[in-house]
């Protein structure tokens, strides 16, 4: 049984678009952290969100984590192709991660 | 800061052959954790090292998976013997003691089980 659920699982939009991941749950975690992986790599932390409403903003980025700590959204301002790859979000309880599975954004120029 | 190094990058065995995993932490972080993507899945937890002690070893699948840390260092995880199943790729994280969200990941070993 998968705790986190990502959607879309692919995501293909023009350059300069606006995109939204979503993470959902049916768990409440202590936290939730995004992640994104580039080929042959590992995850690379992009945010940790802890308190239920909480938005945090990294450029472009913004990452919000729902009041009830069960879901998240990130959403992309103005896409790049730069901004080309997996999205992983991961839920954090005991200190143990629980990932989705993941969504595939590709930004075409 | 040196990140996260794993290796072999990947490892190709037959089934029922023995595959050792190594994975050295950034220096100083007490808290290493393995995980696993085999195809097609999210990536799942193996096991969780504080120092030298395993702190959560539930994610691990069966007794044919060992790890260890011997001396609150490096990380060794064998898989004896291999089974096709056990195809994926590898990833450690080492975190701080005093960071309690920054987790950082190496590059993973692509296991592959013939």
């Amino acid at each position: 049984t998968q705790l986190l659920e990502q959607s879309p699982q692919f995501l293909s939009i023009q350059e300069g678009e606006n995109l939204t991941v979503y993470c959902n749950s049916s768990s409440v975690f202590s936290s939730l952290q995004w992640y994104r992986q580039e080929p042959g790599e590992g995850p690379v932390l992009l945010v940790t969100v802890v308190t239920g409403g909480e938005v945090k903003k990294l450029k472009r980025l913004t990452f919000q984590f729902g009041d009830a700590r069960k879901d998240s959204s990130l959403h992309i301002t103005a896409a790049q192709p730069g901004d080309t790859g997996l999205y992983l979000c991961a839920g954090a309880r005991d200190y143990k991660l629980s990932f989705g599975a993941g969504t595939t954004v590709t930004v075409r120029a | 800061e040196a990140g996260v190094t794993q290796f072999p990058s990947h490892s190709v065995i037959e089934k029922g052959q023995t595959v050792t995993l190594r994975c050295d932490p950034i220096s100083g972080h007490d808290n290493l954790y393995w995980y696993r993507r085999v195809m097609g899945k999210e990536i799942k937890f193996l096991l969780h090292f504080v120092k030298e002690s395993k702190q959560d070893e539930s994610g691990m699948p069966n007794n044919r998976f060992l790890a260890e840390r011997t001396g609150g260092t490096y990380s060794t995880l064998k898989v004896q013997p291999a089974e096709l199943e056990d195809s994926g790729v590898y990833f450690c994280a080492s975190r701080g003691q005093a960071s309690l969200y920054g987790y950082t990941f190496g590059s993973g070993t692509r296991l592959t089980v013939v």
